[in-house]
């Protein structure tokens, strides 16, 4: 059972326009979601986080949207920039045996084109 | 500045091996973690450690071995390679909390 959805495979986007990722949960435990960005034959890197007592959480062009009646969270990049391709995944943390336990979703690959 | 290093870039090793990947954190972490990286699949926990000696499986621990003697070094153990474990494995390490990962370049592992 896939707890933490991201429904889109791939995304392409013009430069300089929004790229809009979005990820879906169903376990209400979860109390802290993460976006990671990954290139090829590196690991992944943080890129942004919000807790679950908020709704959003900004960092230069990124943010980062909770909507916990929905279960869904939403990665927003303006501008999108060519060196943004990449592939991203959500990630949610929950307590699990006196420590947090992360689900990862499949993955978006985002391409943005000059 | 923050470092999460694994022993290998890339592994060849032919089935029935018994293959090791080690990963090592200088950040003083508690927890540490192991996960493979499939196409379609996203990053799937194999185990987890939250203290020096004490692991705990994850979501995908079958063929699957984990060691971890001292707080910084946390090793990934393949006792006999079957193919269906060739994959990208990723180490990441976090100080505690639910905060965010950090994890090794990863060890592209192929089983022939």
């Amino acid at each position: 059972d896939q707890q933490v959805k991201q429904n889109s495979p791939s995304l392409s986007v013009q430069e300089g326009r929004i790229s809009i990722l979005n990820c879906d949960y169903t376990n209400s435990m979860f109390d802290y979601f993460l976006w990671y960005k990954k290139y090829p034959a590196e690991g992944p890197t943080f890129l942004i986080s919000i807790s679950s007592i908020k709704d959003k959480n900004e960092d230069g062009r990124f943010t980062v949207f909770l909507n916990k009646s929905a279960k869904h969270l939403s990665l927003h990049i303006v501008p999108s920039q060519p060196g943004d391709s990449a592939v991203y995944f959500c990630a949610a943390s929950a307590l699990y045996l006196g420590t947090y336990k992360y689900i990862f979703g499949t993955g978006t690959r985002l391409k943005v084109l000059a | 500045d923050v470092k999460v290093t694994q022993s290998s870039r890339y592994l060849v090793k032919r089935t029935g091996e018994k293959v090791f990947l080690e990963c090592v954190q200088d950040m003083d972490h508690e927890n540490m973690f192991w996960y493979r990286q499939d196409p379609g699949l996203g990053l799937r926990l194999i185990y987890f450690s939250y203290d020096v000696k004490m692991k705990e499986k994850g979501d995908i621990p079958e063929g699957y071995s984990v060691s971890r003697e001292k707080k910084e070094r946390f090793s990934l153990i393949l006792e006999s390679a079957s193919t269906n474990q060739t994959s990208m494995y990723l180490c990441a390490s976090t100080p505690g909390g639910p905060y965010e990962q950090y994890f090794g370049p990863g060890t592209r592992l192929t089983v022939t």
